[in-house]
């Protein structure tokens, strides 16, 4: 069966970086892409960007000057990193695996982001 | 940018039927999704396509379209139906994915 197992909460300071990690498993990962979501405490979902089957990104206009998708086929993990942190980025970061026709079907557990000096 | 509006909350008695509407300019144009999530869960999918529904969802759940708004209804509320629900589509401009800004379903 189809997962998507995300890396642990983290911790960051203002202006730092952060590189959360979803592992799948359960289908090929190199022919679906993959999706990030984030949700602050209390607020909606918000689209951050997607990292297609052949692995090319594209990125919400919010983020595009400081997030990065990735993706190690070898491993079928996909990776955002997301720099310049501040007190507004506190939020959990979903990824979310995308099926052949363009639905956002699976979704991974979460990983909790907390910006704070 | 493009915007999704939905209703902050809906209130609706156990068996009664739940209506939830999302608004957007590009949805003749495009595909909506709804999805629900329950306090410190993932979300799911409920509806795709507008009016598909996966394997595994309650009948209960129902998508419509119609122009510029598409609506998620359920029939015959039950209590664990109380959640936030999102619809979601994509912007014809750029192609960027969007959700709607939520609503949440109280049971009372």
């Amino acid at each position: 069966q189809v997962q998507l197992v995300q890396s642990g909460a983290e911790v960051q300071k203002p202006g730092a970086s952060v590189k959360l990690s979803c592992k799948a498993s359960g289908y090929r990962f190199t022919s679906h892409s993959m999706h990030w979501v984030r949700q602050a405490p209390g607020q909606g979902l918000e689209w951050m960007g997607i990292i297609d089957h052949s692995g090319v990104s594209k990125y919400a206009q919010k983020f595009q000057d400081r997030v990065i998708l990735t993706r190690d086929a070898s491993t079928s993990t996909g990776y955002l990193e997301l720099g310049s942190l501040t007190s507004e980025d506190t939020a959990f970061y979903y990824c979310a695996r995308e099926d052949k026709l363009g639905t956002i079907d699976f979704w991974g557990q979460g990983t909790l982001v907390t910006v704070s000096s | 940018s493009y915007e999704l509006t939905q209703p902050p909350s809906v209130s609706v008695s156990p068996g009664q039927t739940a209506t939830i509407t999302c608004s957007g300019d590009a949805l003749p144009k495009q595909y909506a999704y709804w999805f629900q999530q329950k306090p410190g869960q993932a979300p799911v999918l409920l509806i795709y396509q507008d009016t598909e529904r996966p394997s595994g969802v309650p009948e209960r759940f129902s998508g419509s379209s119609s122009g510029t708004k598409v609506t998620l209804t359920i029939s015959g509320v039950q209590a664990e139906d109380e959640a936030d629900y999102y619809c979601q589509s994509v912007d014809s401009s750029n192609s960027h994915y969007v959700f709607g800004t939520g609503t949440k379903v109280t049971v009372l």
